[in-house]
């Protein structure tokens, strides 16, 4: 299994719609998980950062299932200015934050 | 305001002439860190610092050089570029929040620097 792996995409969804990724990693000992967003060929910025179950801020819901090694991510009622890449980061060690891996990214498109 | 910064943002250079992109953050933050992008292969840690003078390999560090002289530098260094090397940069400090055991943490991230070589 990749350390991080995320289907590439692209999503197509249309305004309002629920959308949901997922995130498989291999570290069953890592604790925190995060969420960058990247809009094209820019820098990515966190969206959400994920170390119990969950978290949720407004229309995003990210959700850890340990059992299953995987994270998601949730968007609810999208809106065209969501479009953009969201990458998965996992930490490759315990405690250790400082190794952070990324996955390639999961690319979404909101069409009106 | 709060930032990351890298110079130069584009540059197309040719095999063998040595370079440098700067890297500065204004957050007073200790541990920074260069990846590079390209497609397929998403970021890739090349080097990072935990504080100055400590920096170490991340996971592609051939071909490359860093150094940390003071905390809020970090440049990264091509001494003999090869078109291997061509990709997206990008330059990141890092907060600690550091809640309880989660290490909780946020990369700040500088605008990239594209680089091509010919």
């Amino acid at each position: 299994r990749k350390e991080v792996e995320q289907d590439p995409g692209p999503f197509n969804v249309p305004e309002g719609a629920t959308v949901a990724f997922n995130c498989t990693y291999s570290n069953s000992a890592s604790q925190s998980f995060f969420w960058y967003r990247q809009d094209c060929r820019k820098e990515p910025k966190l969206l959400m950062s994920v170390y119990s179950s969950g978290n949720e801020d407004g229309r995003f819901t990210a959700q850890l299932n340990r059992a299953s090694q995987y994270i998601s991510l949730l968007i609810r009622d999208s809106k065209l200015s969501d479009s953009a890449t969201y990458l998965c980061v996992v930490p490759r060690g315990v405690w250790n934050t400082d190794k952070l891996i990324f996955g390639t990214g999961t690319r979404l498109q909101v069409f009106p | 305001e709060a930032q990351v910064t890298q110079n130069p943002r584009y540059l197309i250079t040719v095999t063998g002439k040595k370079l440098t992109v700067t890297c500065s953050q204004n957050m007073n933050h200790e541990y920074m860190s260069w990846y590079r992008q390209d497609p397929g292969l998403g970021l890739r840690q090349i080097y990072y610092s935990m504080n100055v003078e400590v920096t170490d390999k991340g996971d592609v560090p051939e071909g490359y050089k860093v150094s940390r002289k003071e905390k809020r530098n970090f440049p990264l260094i091509l001494e003999s570029p090869s078109p291997n090397q061509t990709s997206l940069y990008f330059c990141a400090s890092l907060h600690r929040y550091d809640q309880g055991l989660a290490g909780y943490n946020e990369q700040f991230f500088g605008p990239g620097t594209r680089l091509t070589v010919l």
